[in-house]
């Protein structure tokens, strides 16, 4: 089975600054996607940014960029510039690659609650 | 754009009572998935149906069930409520078949079961 873990329960940055969150995963797949997910107070999930296992190269968007080490099986989370609106929980997520059907489910972290300090 | 539809978003059920949440997926969406999130805890995945049939199942009780209709919106049914069962349920749905889809996940059912 699947694991995936984030050793940081928490998390503090000063606004404007920097911030990196930890995630590490066990299989023994070879194609597979990983994710992080935002969940602010409103408990809604939002996809910040995910990346196909067979890419080697590692995914960014806007603020938000990854650091994917496949044969480490870790794959962390930079936050550049980080705004009072990021303050949240922060989910890692693996996802199985099936080639016929995309409907395998997500199997989350226990997540990083993640504070902006003014 | 249209997003997936959870409803009711509130529940309020007493121990050994019924409840049945609903999802509607995103419009061409086949796929609809089922999470539990536990107070202070990460989303578990609970069951998913794929065209109508069931695809994947997880650490759902034998006291839930669900299914997923012709139109494809689908329905979570949990019988003997528990104090435990009170937690927030996420539908996600993604359109399958390609092995690339996306999950969109709804705002959510909070349930509380007093």
């Amino acid at each position: 089975a699947q694991t995936v873990t984030q050793s940081q329960p928490e998390m503090s940055v000063q606004e404007a600054e920097t911030v990196t969150l930890s995630c590490t995963y066990d299989t023994s797949e070879s194609d597979y996607y990983l994710f992080w997910y935002k969940q602010p107070p409103s408990r809604q999930m939002i996809l910040v940014i995910r990346q196909e296992a067979y890419k080697q190269q590692n995914a960014t968007e806007n603020r938000f960029s990854v650091n994917f080490q496949k044969a480490a099986k870790s794959f962390s989370l930079k936050i550049s510039d980080s705004q009072l609106g990021d303050a949240a929980m922060y989910f890692c997520a693996y996802r199985r690659l099936i080639s016929n059907f995309g409907n395998e489910k997500l199997t989350f972290g226990t997540g990083t609650r993640l504070t902006i300090i003014p | 754009a249209a997003g997936v539809i959870q409803s009711p978003r509130h529940l309020i059920k007493e121990k050994r009572e019924t409840a049945t949440l609903k999802c509607y997926p995103i419009p061409r969406h086949d796929t609809v998935y089922w999470y539990q999130q536990g107070p202070g805890q990460d989303p578990q995945f609970l069951i998913s149906f794929y065209e109508k049939m069931q695809s994947d199942k997880g650490s759902i009780p034998d006291r839930f069930s669900a299914q997923q209709f012709s139109d494809y919106h689908s329905e979570l049914n949990m019988s003997s409520l528990e104090l435990g069962d009170s937690a927030l349920y996420f539908c996600a749905s993604s359109l399958g078949g390609t092995g690339d889809d996306e999950q969109y996940f709804g705002p959510g059912t909070r349930l509380t079961v007093t």
